[in-house]
């Protein structure tokens, strides 16, 4: 089955500063990749994904790579702000199917400092 | 966007009994909804497949004695905790898959969660 990895497990940046997110995933079957930021107490909201016809995806400060090659995608916040603190999920799926199901990964908890 | 509430979203039970959890798809139709448990600081973990009209899919290790799942209609999923011990005590979350017709990618709309603590 599918398997996602994802790291750093925590990461705290300066206010103003980029911080990246990464993800393997095992399954070379997937084809859409989702990302979620969940705040503490809450459901987890989604933010951005990304399709695997496709390589780069942006809105606005937040922009996701993926390499099919690899099996590596990536999420990158630009000038962060406090209100991008939060645990973010990666996850993995394959659509097209009537089994289609989201595998997350692990988390990581972003801190921005003031 | 399309909006799934979940029930209750907090309980509090005596261990030996069971609890109900219910899951909502409000503005759309969902033959498939998923379940999860989330512990403190962790990721989701997938525990089964609602699939209307039929069985749940079980996640390996996930007990379907244990987590009854029916998913009797296309609006609505119920996951029931029987015999709830302390080590069921977690913050349990629902999705709808919003089929969007074939061909397309289907997007799972997450409920707010249910936290279920067992005395």
């Amino acid at each position: 089955g599918e398997n996602v990895e994802q790291h750093p497990s925590t990461l705290s940046v300066q206010e103003g500063d980029s911080a990246v997110i990464k993800c393997t995933y095992s399954d070379s079957a997937s084809n859409y990749f989702p990302w979620y930021k969940q705040e503490l107490g809450k459901r987890p909201q989604l933010i951005i994904d990304i399709r695997s016809n496709v390589g780069e995806k942006k809105d606005q400060r937040i922009a996701v790579t993926l390499n099919k090659t690899a099996k590596h995608f990536s999420l990158h916040i630009t000038e962060t702000q406090p209100e991008d603190s939060a645990v973010y999920f990666c996850a993995a799926s394959i659509r097209y199917s009537s089994a289609s199901k989201i595998i997350f990964g692990s988390g990581t908890r972003l801190s921005i400092r003031p | 966007g399309a909006v799934v509430s979940q029930h209750p979203s907090r309980v509090i039970c005596k261990s030996g009994t069971s609890v109900k959890i219910e899951c909502r798809s409000l503005d759309f139709q969902a033959t498939t909804m998923f379940w999860y448990r989330q512990f403190p600081k962790k990721s989701l973990m997938l525990m089964a497949t609602s699939n209307e009209g039929s069985k749940a899919t079980y996640e390996q290790g996930v007990e379907k004695d244990k987590f009854l799942i029916n998913h009797a209609s296309l609006t609505l999923s119920t996951l029931t905790v029987t015999s709830a011990h302390p080590e069921d005590s977690s913050f349990y979350i629902c999705s709808a898959l919003l089929n969007s017709g074939i061909g397309s990618y289907n997007e799972q709309f997450f409920g707010p969660g249910t936290r279920l603590t067992v005395l």
